[in-house]
């Protein structure tokens, strides 16, 4: 298996610009999670979807944040507009089940908003 | 929601010493705790995990512990190597959501 994929790998922008980022998880995985990474803040879990449906978007930081999951093997997370505090390593991530079972990170994305 | 501690933030080690991470949590519903290690430029990938019906495991010079009572676990790492050098996050979980430490940079000194 590939594992998880995500692109872009690196993506610099300009504060204002829409991004876009993707994730294909683990196929089979019914559980797609994503994380974004500063040093800050440490890893903290935006969103996180079950068999398609969001289930828990709390950390979502704001309404510039929104993320889809339209079928089981494609995610996306979105910034519009973008701001230079998002820069941020952002980390899509999958598993098979729900408690206990082991989450698979994706390589990440590095996003500077310059 | 869970809360998870981790100590110490960095730690400094000479090659063949042991390293401890320790980690406490909140949340007394947890009942999975995976360990992971980051390193630089790398994702986060699963070094050892463990689950509330079990003490201790271990996976040769890796092993975690666990004590549910006083809600806390530690990574204990023997005959360490520069290769271990890296961030390690405890993860605590007891439903869909993983809650990680703030991370342990470990450096091994040759």
């Amino acid at each position: 298996d590939a594992g998880v994929i995500q692109s872009p790998r690196h993506e610099v922008t300009e504060m204002g610009q829409e991004v876009t980022l993707r994730c294909k998880p683990i196929s089979g995985h019914n559980s797609l999670f994503w994380y974004r990474q500063t040093m800050m803040r440490g890893l903290e879990l935006l969103i996180y979807f079950n068999n398609n449906v969001p289930i828990d978007d709390s950390g979502m930081p704001e309404d510039r944040f929104s993320a889809k999951m339209p079928n089981a093997s494609f995610s996306t997370l979105k910034i519009q507009p973008s701001e230079p505090r998002d820069s941020a390593v952002y980390f899509c991530a999958s598993s098979s089940g729900i408690s206990g079972n082991t989450i698979y990170f994706g390589e990440g994305s590095w996003l500077t908003v310059v | 929601g869970e809360n998870v501690e981790q100590h110490p933030s960095t730690l400094s080690v000479q090659e063949g010493d042991s390293a401890v991470i320790k980690c406490t949590y909140s949340d007394s519903a947890s009942n999975y705790f995976p360990w992971y290690k980051q390193e630089l430029g790398k994702r986060p990938q699963l070094i050892i995990d463990i689950r509330s019906n079990v003490g201790e495991k271990k996976d040769q010079r890796i092993a975690v512990t666990l004590n549910k009572t006083a809600k806390h676990f530690s990574l204990h790492i023997t005959e360490t190597q520069p290769e271990d050098s890296a961030v390690y996050f405890c993860a605590a979980s007891g439903s869909y959501q993983l809650t990680f430490g703030k991370g342990t940079k470990l450096s091994v000194i040759p």
